[in-house]
């Protein structure tokens, strides 16, 4: 089956400066990338997803790479905010019975 | 539209119990995906139902069984509990037509 790696485990970045969240992924059949958001006490929020015909999405702050060769994604978030701070998940799908493998998740914290 | 509900939030049940979970998706969603959470395990996968048909299952033993019903709501059940059954259960909704997936706030279940 799949297996999803997600580094690093933790993250700290000053408010403003960016954070990058890397996942690498071992099933070529993968071809759907999400990016959840988990706040604590909720569910995992979607913030942004990729496809594994783009290459590159944006969305505002929040940017998604997806590198089909290497077979890893990442996500990238310029000028953090405090509100940033969660613990996020990248996971991989490949098949219509959406099975998603999820990464063991990082946790932001954005320092004032 | 309405996000996905899942009821109850909390429940605290003892060892050899059982219980049944409940998720309804968000509004002509046809899929539901439930997913056990545990900070040791992650998130992992446990079925999902679309068209109240399971298409799709995880690893987990028979103990966790599911099913849907016709206005596409979702139960999960665990029967002869287990402390390790202790996590956040989570159920995620999504469209016939993608894969994206939207998540419930979640039923954290503590087994004494």
């Amino acid at each position: 089956g799949e297996n999803v790696e997600q580094h690093p485990s933790t993250l700290s970045v000053q408010e403003g400066d960016s954070a990058v969240i890397k996942c690498t992924y071992s099933d070529s059949a993968s071809n759907y990338f999400p990016w959840y958001k988990q706040e604590l006490g909720k569910g995992p929020q979607l913030i942004i997803d990729i496809r594994s015909n783009v290459g590159e999405k944006k969305d505002q702050r929040i940017a998604v790479t997806l590198n089909k060769t290497a077979k890893h994604f990442s996500l990238h978030i310029t000028e953090t905010q405090p509100e940033d701070s969660a613990v996020y998940f990248c996971a991989a799908s490949h098949n219509t019975g959406n099975q998603f493998y999820f990464g063991t998740g990082t946790s932001l914290t954005v320092i004032p | 539209k309405a996000g996905v509900t899942q009821t109850p939030r909390y429940l605290i049940k003892t060892r050899g119990q059982q219980v049944t979970l409940s998720c309804s998706p968000i509004s002509g969603h046809r899929s539901v995906s439930w997913y056990q959470q545990t900070p040791g395990q992650g998130l992992q996968f446990l079925f999902e139902y679309f068209s109240e048909t399971q298409r799709n299952k995880g690893n987990f033993p028979g103990r966790f069984s599911g099913r849907q019903f016709s206005n596409s709501r979702s139960e999960m059940n665990v029967s002869t509990l287990e402390l390790g059954d202790s996590a956040l259960y989570l159920c995620a909704s999504s469209s016939e037509y993608t894969d994206t997936q939207y998540f419930g706030p979640g039923t954290r279940l503590t087994v004494l």
